[in-house]
């Protein structure tokens, strides 16, 4: 079966520009999309098909893949950002997630 | 604006069977995949299995789970159907109910999710 691998954990100081990997063989072969999940509420697409943003989401998140990782980048980021981030691709018709990477804005 | 609201028994006792619903307001019901996700207590997203409305789904590939899954769709009625039969207590989880896309444009509305939990 095919994998995602995600960081546990990052942390980044207000204002400042953090970048979140997700690693799977040739994932720059496949569409990857990010989420963002806070605690007590549903999930938010926040990137699609590598490097796209959904109609509303700020400027200041940014994707990007090649080769075997896509990275999430968020540039300037609030306090808000804080959540937990997850990857996700298609593979055989199955959608998988990374184990989620937990944002913390220090 | 697409909104997605679900329901169901919040409590289920051991191998018995979890049964929760979606219907889906504001929007079209046909050329998406409509999908399950949950979330187990400190763990991370787990993809259960999605249906469109040509009745074409596909499940988790997690055999153990699989083989007691049923997704089904109304589309009279705009509804989303999961049944988890057997349930033990690796199931409990918040359960979300989303749409998803074709073509690498992701499961962009979500359900406001339901925690089941068996016991």
């Amino acid at each position: 079966s095919y994998e995602l691998t995600q960081p546990p954990s990052v942390s980044v100081s207000p204002g400042q520009t953090v970048s979140i990997p997700c690693s799977g063989d040739k994932l720059g072969e496949k569409y990857v999309c990010w989420y963002q999940h806070k605690p007590g509420q549903s999930p938010i697409l926040v990137m699609y098909q590598d490097s796209k943003r959904p109609s509303g989401m700020p400027e200041r998140f940014s994707g990007s893949n090649s080769g075997n990782t896509a990275t999430l980048t968020i540039s300037g980021t609030q306090a808000l950002d804080e959540a937990d981030y997850y990857c996700q691709v298609w593979h055989i018709s199955t959608v998988i997630f990374g184990g989620g990477t937990r944002l913390t804005v220090l | 604006q697409v909104q997605l609201q679900q329901w169901g028994a919040g409590l289920v006792k051991p191998l018995e069977t979890l049964s929760l619903t979606c219907a889906v307001y504001g929007g079209s019901f046909t050329n998406y995949y409509w999908t399950w996700v949950r979330q187990p207590p400190g763990k991370g997203l787990e993809w259960i299995g999605e249906m469109n409305d040509s009745g074409s789904g596909t499940k988790s590939n997690i055999p153990s789970l699989n083989r007691r899954l049923t997704i089904s769709l109304d589309t009279s009625k705009n509804q989303v159907f999961l049944k988890l039969t057997s349930v033990t207590a690796a199931d409990t989880a918040v359960y979300y109910c989303a749409r998803g896309n074709a073509g690498g444009k992701g499961i962009d509305f979500w359900g406001q999710g339901t925690l089941v939990t068996v016991s």
